[in-house]
């Protein structure tokens, strides 16, 4: 299958400081990329749909300007987490969708632990 | 919006069992459904996913039925192994859409 590739990933950080994730599609064009959040033993929540050259959609609840996204190319998407407090520890993956394929690939995670 | 409910959310077997997880969403303008398995610490890996097409896939051990009448869709794994165990998500969406996951289930299959 295709790969998506995401770093770091494990990150640990002082409370206030930014962390900034980037998720990669490494062999096929992603138009639309998704980031999710998974607690311990929970499923996968979506937190937005990020499109290239375009804002990213939010879901409800999750702070556009806590969680900022940028799709600046067709194989990068970054998520930047502002001003993280240890509420924000979780692990977040993002997802690429091949277009020609109509089908979502996982990156292997970022495991973000705020002290 | 799409609601996707699985079931159980544990399941333990015998290794060489059969084991059967079931799916229902709720949207019927959904038309894709994968399947993810998910190892501990892992990123989700699609295992199979069918669509509104097609009643029926199967990829070896696995296949993967879709009523779109009654709206429910269910995983079948045939002669489990040990290394089957993980937390497996089914999904639901419309073409061009984002993902709505089931809440995932625990497979543990016992020597």
């Amino acid at each position: 299958g295709a790969v998506v590739s995401q770093h770091p990933s494990w990150v640990i950080c002082k409370s206030g400081t930014s962390v900034k994730i980037e998720c990669r599609s490494l062999d096929f064009q992603a138009t639309t990329m998704f980031w999710y959040r998974q607690f311990p033993k929970q499923s996968l929540m979506l937190m937005a749909t990020s499109n290239e050259g375009s804002k990213a959609t939010y879901e409800q609840g999750v702070e556009k300007d806590k969680f900022l996204i940028n799709h600046a190319s067709l194989t990068l998407s970054t998520l930047t987490v502002t001003s993280a407090h240890p509420e924000d520890s979780s692990f977040y993956i993002c997802s690429a969708r091949d277009r020609l394929a109509d089908t979502q690939y996982f990156g292997p995670g970022t495991r973000l632990t705020v002290l | 919006g799409e609601n996707v409910e699985q079931h159980p959310s544990t399941l333990s077997v015998q290794e060489g069992d059969s084991a059967v997880i079931k799916c229902t969403y709720s949207d019927s303008a959904s038309n894709y459904f994968p399947w993810y398995k998910q190892e501990l610490g892992k990123r989700p890996q699609l295992i199979i996913d069918i669509r509104s097409n097609v009643g029926e896939k199967k990829d070896q051990r696995i296949a993967v039925t879709l009523n779109k009448t009654a709206k429910h869709f269910s995983l079948h794994i045939t002669e489990t192994q040990p290394e089957d165990s993980a937390v497996y998500f089914c999904a639901a969406s419309m073409r061009s859409s984002e993902l709505v996951f089931g809440k995932g289930m625990k497979l543990t299959v016992n020597p």
